[in-house]
């Protein structure tokens, strides 16, 4: 079935070690999203991408990035991670950018950081 | 005030109940409404989205909306058990020639077998 795939579902890291999360699409949409969602908590959007065009959203710490190497693939890397960044990393896809667009989530990376 | 208040419940029914789940906003620009469900360590999924004010209905599901109070509801007749999730409302507009979407907290619902 045509899904969004992330992996790993469950990352541990260490205080300031770089953590890498995945996210892939078979539903060949033009925009991923990353969200950060901490407990009992909306998700946040962090950034995305439409295409290749990147779109930082202006409260997103630069300790974060993401590389969007191809259509189906999408990268969320956490450069120096601290103890308030454990959270749940939603990826998401649309088929665009419209309002009316639905957006279709993975089932979420949980970050633990020690 | 944030954009999308949504009381966090929790919220516990006996199965077969009537649910009602509530979101007010602020922001007269939303465009579009929609729930999305959540089970455990799972990523959100669309349930049901609508543009314009008034009721939609599928199935056990019916989606409110109310530009006037700026306020959307999400009834579940005939509730089950595995309507037992975190139900989240959001709200899509236009800033910066981007659609943003944005969510409220989430109201953890278990009904009760």
């Amino acid at each position: 079935d045509a899904m969004v795939i992330q992996n790993p579902r469950y990352q541990v890291t260490q205080f300031g070690k770089p953590v890498t999360l995945s996210c892939s699409q078979t539903l060949n949409h033009n925009v991923m999203y990353w969200y950060q969602q901490k407990s009992s908590q909306a998700p946040k959007l962090l950034f995305h991408y439409y295409d290749k065009d990147f779109n930082n959203e202006a409260d997103t710490p630069d300790n974060f990035q993401s590389r969007r190497p191809n259509t189906s693939f999408c990268f969320l890397d956490i450069r120096s991670p601290g103890l308030g960044d454990a959270a749940m990393y939603l990826c998401a896809t649309s088929r665009d950018l419209a309002s009316q667009e639905t957006q279709y989530f993975g089932p979420g990376t949980r970050l633990l950081v020690l | 005030q944030k954009e999308v208040e949504q009381d966090p419940g929790p919220l516990s029914v006996p199965e077969g109940a009537i649910v009602s789940l509530n979101c007010t906003y602020s922001n007269s620009a939303f465009q579009y409404f929609m729930w999305y469900r959540q089970y455990s360590r799972k990523g959100p999924e669309l349930l049901m989205y609508t543009y314009s004010s008034g009721n939609k209905e599928d199935g056990r599901f019916t989606a409110q909306v109310d530009k006037s109070s700026k306020y959307i509801s999400l009834f579940i007749r005939d509730s089950q058990p595995s309507d037992s999730a975190t139900y989240l409302c959001a709200m899509t507009w236009r800033q910066g020639g981007s659609e943003k979407l944005v969510f409220g907290k989430g109201m953890k619902l278990t009904v009760n077998p």
